[in-house]
């Protein structure tokens, strides 16, 4: 089965850049697309990166999304960190040919 | 506006049933695919099921033949029927909207209801 691995924790100061890794455990991470979902405490996830690098509207510019085929990874970068985002993120994937969706298993950011 | 509200979650023993409902409005569940996510206490999100538009439905191995995924397309809601429940499906149950049939993106959440398994 298709697994998607993420770094347990990261953390950066404010103002700064970070990025969290989302690599894909066979097959190649560009055949279907990859979300990115922020979940703060006691709330549902939201999405700030869909179908590999799609900002919905209404989330900064401050977040990218990117994928690396020579890795298969997918990436999110935060930049010009700010406090409030502070939270757990989600890569996610569907991998359509198994009709299987897929979590990472989060990645807790802390700006400190 | 698209707005998702879970309900049916509660305490349950261990090997009984429960039935989650998710009540849809802004939108046409039977437009859309449509899955439920779920997310245990203190863990990460799990995918657990889909049923696409044209009403075909998948379920994680974790709960397959246990979970039915379902919709009501009169009252516009989504349903997770869950039998045979055991203490690890106890989870925050999430019910999202995908973005079309091909894409992945869940783009609209509800609030999720939390159902618990305990004796």
């Amino acid at each position: 089965n298709f697994m998607l691995t993420q770094p347990h924790s990261v953390s950066e100061s404010p103002g700064k850049t970070v990025t969290i890794s989302c690599t894909g455990s066979s097959g190649s991470i560009a055949s279907n697309y990859v979300q990115w979902y922020q979940q703060r405490p006691g709330s549902a996830p939201t999405t700030v990166i869909y179908e590999d690098n799609q900002r919905p509207s209404g989330v900064p510019d401050r977040f990218s999304g990117s994928i690396d085929s020579s890795s298969n990874s997918a990436s999110l970068t935060i930049s010009g960190l700010k406090t409030e985002d502070e939270a757990d993120y989600y890569c996610q994937s569907y991998d359509i040919s198994n009709h299987r969706g897929v979590f990472g298993g989060g990645t807790k950011l802390t700006v400190l | 506006e698209v707005q998702l509200v879970e309900s049916g979650g509660g305490l349950v023993q261990p090997g009984g049933s429960l039935r989650l409902s998710c009540a849809a409005s802004g939108f046409t569940v039977s437009s859309n695919y449509m899955s439920w996510v779920r997310q245990a206490p203190g863990k990460g999100l799990e995918w657990v099921s889909v049923i696409y538009s044209g009403g075909n439905t998948y379920y994680a191995d974790s709960v397959k033949g246990r979970f039915t995924i379902s919709r009501d397309n009169s009252k516009n809601t989504l349903y997770l029927q869950m039998n045979s429940l055991r203490a690890e499906d106890t989870a925050v149950y999430y019910c999202a909207r995908g973005y079309y049939d091909s894409s992945g993106w869940l783009d609209y959440w509800g609030q999720g209801t939390l159902v618990t398994v305990s004796s």
